[in-house]
């Protein structure tokens, strides 16, 4: 079965202490992407990958670091949270061929 | 960014209507996506369009992508209580690039029985 795995799907953390948030896939898909969904803001994209060790900064990167390694991992990392990084995350992923992105289930962080 | 124009922002229906969306964009899509997306869940692809003037369903829903190529439309027939949801359009930016995919703002749809 398909799947764009992210984990955790909850997390409460305090200001400061770095987290990382997994993403995986098992579509090889070539094409991954973070985005954090706000109240009356949308879907804003924060980093993508085009394939591996390619990735590049979306509209708000500021605050998050990403890194490909392999294919099928996407990891997004904050060094040094704040509470205006408290948000909804989805990790989604494409394929080459078609541009039809396909999104993980979320993880709601809250940094206090 | 989000640089498409999507509307109406939110709808009220009663179950058994009809429900119509659509999504405009500045600048010419190749592809057109729809998604739908339950409180707390990822979206969910609905349907995608890949040609101008391009009609398909999936169920009860029918999507089409316009003849300009700078909009789309979502129709949902007969609705029912599990069409509630927040339903985004989407589509590869200026670039035609997947890594800059643009979303809608969203449109909330509510069905009261």
């Amino acid at each position: 079965e398909a799947q764009v795995t992210q984990n955790p799907r909850y997390l409460i953390t305090v200001t400061g202490k770095k987290l990382t948030v997994t993403c995986s896939q098992n579509m090889n898909h070539e094409y991954m992407s973070w985005y954090r969904q706000d109240p009356g803001l949308g879907l804003r994209q924060i980093y993508y990958s085009m394939n591996v060790e390619v990735t590049d900064k979306g509209d708000v990167p500021e605050g998050y670091k990403v890194s490909r390694k392999e294919k099928r991992n996407f990891p997004l990392i904050l060094e040094s949270p704040s509470p205006n990084q408290t948000s909804l995350y989805f990790c989604a992923t494409a394929g080459r061929v078609n541009t039809e992105a396909f999104f993980g289930q979320g993880t709601r962080l809250t940094v206090v | 960014g989000q640089q498409l124009n999507q509307s109406p922002q939110s709808m009220f229906i009663q179950e058994g209507e009809d429900v119509s969306m659509n999504c405009t964009s500045s600048s010419i899509f190749n592809t057109w996506l729809w998604y739908k997306q339950d409180p707390g869940e990822g979206p969910v692809l609905l349907i995608a369009l890949y040609k101008a003037g391009e009609l398909t369903s999936n169920g009860r829903l029918t999507a089409q992508f316009g003849i300009t190529r700078k909009d789309s439309f979502l129709n949902i027939s007969a609705s029912i209580p599990s069409d509630v949801g927040i339903y985004f359009c989407a589509g590869p930016g200026k670039a035609d690039s997947w890594g800059k995919l643009q979303f809608g703002a969203g449109t909330q749809v509510v069905v009261t029985p």
